[in-house]
């Protein structure tokens, strides 16, 4: 099936330090989707990108769709605590109404 | 305020019982999904449904059944739950036709002993 691999699996960084984090797959996918999860809270969306070679801006954070559409970033710039969380990309095929999850990465921020 | 209200919260439930996890969005979606989350494994489609009166199955279906009777209750059912149903359960809908994003609830931490 569609897997998409997400790294790093986890992050510990310094107040004020910029993440980044990536997914890439083997299959092309015509969406990217980068969610955020909250202990005991659902995933909750930061990003949408729908077009090969998009980047697009969310305040700190900055995502760009691939160029090949296999692979997907996601960066957040000068972190604060409140960033901490498990960040997920997902993504889907045309004409299908699955999104596929990445397995998450875990940040945190120390401050 | 609209969105996607999962029940219960959360559930501690013996092996082989039957368990049914409600789901009601006031969003009039036309989609909606359960995923469960698994440390280490991410969020896994169990079933969804693109429209009432239609379901399919997703990454890890068996054990699990939905109905879609109207577009806004989704629930899913444990006929006999097992150990390795212990969970995270999520339910989500969105939008279908053009790029609308998912909208998750809170969902239901199930433990099954």
């Amino acid at each position: 099936g569609q897997q998409l691999n997400q790294s790093p699996q986890s992050m510990f960084i310094q107040e004020g330090e910029d993440v980044s984090m990536n997914c890439t797959s083997s299959s092309i996918f015509n969406t990217w989707l980068w969610y955020k999860q909250d202990p005991g809270e659902g995933p909750v969306l930061l990003i949408a990108l729908y077009k090969a070679g998009e980047l697009t801006s969310n305040g700190r954070l900055t995502a760009q769709f691939g160029i090949t559409r296999k692979d997907s970033f996601l960066n957040i710039s000068a972190s604060i605590p409140s960033d901490v969380g498990i960040y997920f990309c997902a993504s889907s095929q045309g004409g299908s109404e699955k999104l596929v999850f990445g397995k998450g990465t875990k940040l945190t921020v120390n401050p | 305020i609209a969105g996607i209200t999962q029940a219960p919260t959360s559930q501690i439930l013996a092996a082989g019982r039957r368990m049914t996890l409600r789901c009601t969005q006031d969003m009039r979606h036309n989609a909606m999904y359960w995923y469960r989350q698994d440390l280490g494994l991410g969020l896994r489609l169990i079933h969804y449904s693109n429209t009432a009166g239609t379901t399919g199955k997703g990454e890890v279906p068996d054990g699990y059944s939905v109905s879609r009777a109207n577009t806004d209750d989704f629930p899913l059912t444990l006929a006999s739950a097992v150990p390795s149903q212990t969970s995270v359960y999520f339910c989500a809908s969105r939008r279908t036709g053009g790029n609308s994003p998912l909208h998750f609830g809170n969902g239901t931490r199930l433990t099954v002993t």
